[in-house]
């Protein structure tokens, strides 16, 4: 069964750094797009960053030079490292595949979320 | 950059059809994606490509796209089609993915 486990939420005081993770299943991280989506208390969607290969990597204005992401084809993981964290950054943070056919075709499988808090 | 502008929400009776707007500039020249979360629930594609539906979704969600508006129509609506919806395009002017402002949808 095709599926995508995040970890590695938590609560963290401003200025900190945090690792997420997400645990891939039943296909290859390599040969989808990834991306991370993050959902604020209360609010909507936003798009935070993904990885099409090792040197094509795009990010959210609000988060660029900040948060970078990466995986590791060996354990079929997918991570973002949150740096310089602020307030603003409290959130769900989900793992998304992007549908073999490219940017165009949406995100069709989602991990549950792991849940990442910002404050002193 | 890019935006995408759906209205806050749409109330509509069981058994009727609810429409969904998405606005962005000349929004038809791009593909438009759209997913339905349910309360603290992931988000799940419902159409992709403008029009396109995913394996398992019901043929009562539908989506179109022209000019600065794309539309997701949900006919004989039920009450577990109750949620968020949001649209979702790839801007590749700015190598950004971008999410709509989102529409709750209530079945009254």
């Amino acid at each position: 069964e095709v599926q995508l486990v995040e970890s590695g939420g938590g609560l963290i005081q401003p200025g900190g750094s945090l690792r997420l993770s997400c645990a891939v299943s039943a296909f290859s991280v390599s040969s989808n797009y990834m991306s991370w989506v993050r959902q604020a208390p209360g609010k909507g969607l936003e798009w935070v960053s993904a990885i099409i290969s090792a040197d094509r990597k795009y990010y959210g204005d609000s988060v660029k030079g900040r948060f970078t992401i990466s995986r590791d084809n060996s354990k079929n993981t997918l991570f973002l490292q949150m740096n310089r964290l602020r307030a603003e950054d409290t959130a769900v943070y989900y793992c998304a595949r992007h549908d073999s056919g490219g940017p165009l075709y949406g995100m069709d499988v989602w991990g549950q979320g792991t849940t990442v808090i910002v404050s002193s | 950059s890019y935006v995408l502008t759906q209205p806050p929400s749409v109330s509509v009776a069981p058994g009727k059809t609810a429409s969904i707007t998405c606005g962005g500039v000349n929004i038809g020249s791009k593909s438009v994606n759209w997913y339905q979360q349910k309360p603290g629930q992931a988000p799940v594609l419902v159409i992709y490509y403008d029009s396109d539906r995913p394996s398992g979704i019901p043929e009562r969600f539908s989506g179109s796209n022209s000019g600065n508006t794309a539309t997701l129509t949900i006919t004989r609506v039920e009450a577990g089609d109750e949620a968020d919806y949001y649209c979702q395009v790839w801007d590749t002017s700015s190598d950004h993915f971008v999410f709509g402002t989102g529409t709750r949808v209530t079945v009254l």
